[in-house]
């Protein structure tokens, strides 16, 4: 079955701490997305890549990092200068960037600063 | 600027019952792409529909309908005969034409509830 796997589904991390968030697609998609979801807040992107070796930054990317270094996999790092890490972080894909392209989506992961 | 709204941030209807979900948005371009996706309470997001702004015609899947009207920018979705598996979160989009997906803006969603 194609899709996009994201994992771990939960995740807590300790204040000062780096964690990755890892995101895999077989769908031989060339786009990828990470959105953070707050309540009410409905989705902001962090970052997008269209295409291996090259991501942009979206509306909130402070504290966040990423790396494309493969097709199926971009990774997302919340780092410790992210002030409110604690969130609902979504991977997407679509086949290419072009606007006219749905997304699909994973299960995402849920982060907590304790 | 681009900007979607769903003014209606939950709406609770009884099973069977008709519900219109709306959204309205605001863009400078002449040209765009709507689009409306479903978040039930596993997560994930779901692709339901896209739309160009080329084309103003309705469109009916099964119990779902989209109703777009350039005039009042508005898409709206409406579930006739709703049912329990309806009740998620609904998020409408916009990006325009020459744009990247990169570039699209959600609204902050509709949390519809369906009751037995």
């Amino acid at each position: 079955d194609g899709g996009i796997t994201q994992s771990p589904k939960y995740l807590f991390r300790k204040e000062g701490q780096n964690v990755t968030l890892s995101c895999e697609q077989n769908l031989n998609h060339d786009a990828m997305y990470w959105y953070r979801q707050d309540p009410g807040q409905g989705l902001r992107l962090i970052y997008y890549s269209q295409i291996v070796n090259d991501f942009q930054k979206g509306d909130i990317a402070e504290g966040y990092s990423v790396s494309r270094e493969k097709k199926e996999s971009f990774p997302l790092t919340v780092t410790s200068a992210q002030k409110n890490p604690t969130a609902f972080y979504l991977c997407a894909s679509s086949r290419t960037g072009d606007s006219y392209n749905e997304q699909f989506f994973g299960p995402g992961t849920r982060l907590t600063v304790l | 600027a681009q900007k979607v709204t769903q003014a209606q941030t939950e709406i609770s209807v009884v099973e069977k019952e008709d519900v219109t979900l709306d959204c309205v948005y605001e863009t400078r371009d002449t040209t765009y792409y709507l689009f409306w996706y479903k978040q039930p309470p596993s997560g994930e997001l779901v692709f339901l529909i896209r739309r160009n702004s080329f084309d103003e015609q309705n469109e009916i899947s099964g119990r779902y309908s989209w109703n777009f009207q350039k005039s009042t920018s508005s898409f709206n979705f409406t579930i006739t005969a709703s049912q329990v598996v309806d009740s998620a979160v609904y998020f409408c989009a916009l990006v325009n034409y020459g744009g990247s997906q990169g570039n699209l803006i959600f609204g902050k969603g509709t949390k519809l509830s369906v009751k037995p």
